[in-house]
């Protein structure tokens, strides 16, 4: 089974700062990296899906990185708003015939007001 | 609207009995997934599916079964051979391919009475 590992577990932050966390995964037979948030009593909605070495996906003030050579990707999200309270997850997918996602525990962000 | 319906959102189970839980998409995707969730752990696949009439187990496939009998369905049974049942579950979709972000249904939380 393969290990992707999220840090930290939690976090809080307050409105207005900027924050970002972590997602290691294995560096070999990488195709693809997922990143989903998930808010309390919603259903996770995908944020970005990422394939290429160097890559960086931005949507609003939420952006992320990816490094496959040494297996971690980046999430930040700038002036963190209440809203953004959420636990963000990512996803790796090994390739093959399958296009099975391993999750990782995730992030749970809190801002406060 | 387009998406994936879940139901029941809450279900009980006596001991011994099996239950089904539903899952309905209009995505017109070829590929659904079951994931579990407990307390402190990350997703994990149950049972993927990428075409009708046609699926594969994921990495915590004992005590539950699936069909495919038709793309906009993939109902997930749990039998009485699970024996820690109690968990959120959660039904997504995709169109194949590594890079194709899933959608995600509201899940169905499963007790034991």
């Amino acid at each position: 089974i393969l290990n992707v590992e999220q840090s930290p577990q939690s976090l809080h932050v307050q409105e207005g700062d900027s924050t970002n966390f972590t997602c290691s995964f294995p560096s070999s037979n990488f195709y693809a990296l997922h990143w989903y948030r998930w808010e309390t009593a919603k259903s996770p909605e995908a944020l970005f899906v990422m394939t290429l070495n160097g890559d960086e996906k931005k949507k609003g003030r939420i952006s992320a990185t990816l490094n496959t050579k040494e297996g971690y990707s980046y999430l930040y999200i700038k002036g963190s708003q209440p809203e953004d309270s959420a636990t963000y997850l990512c996803a790796f997918n090994s390739g093959g015939s399958n296009y099975k996602l391993t999750f990782g525990k995730g992030t749970l962000l809190t801002v406060n007001p | 609207d387009g998406g994936i319906t879940q139901s029941p959102k809450y279900l009980f189970r006596k001991e011994g009995q099996n239950v089904t839980l539903s899952c309905e998409q209009n995505l017109n995707h070829d590929a659904m997934y079951w994931y579990r969730q407990d307390p402190g752990q990350g997703l994990r696949l149950i049972y993927y599916s990428q075409i009708v009439n046609d699926f594969q187990k994921g990495d915590i496939a004992e005590g539950y079964s699936v069909s495919r009998e038709k793309k906009e369905s993939f109902p997930l049974t749990v039998t009485s051979a699970q024996k820690n049942p109690t968990a959120f579950y959660l039904c997504a979709s995709s169109i194949l391919g590594s890079n194709q972000p899933q959608h995600f249904g509201d899940g169905t939380r499963l007790s034991i009475l």
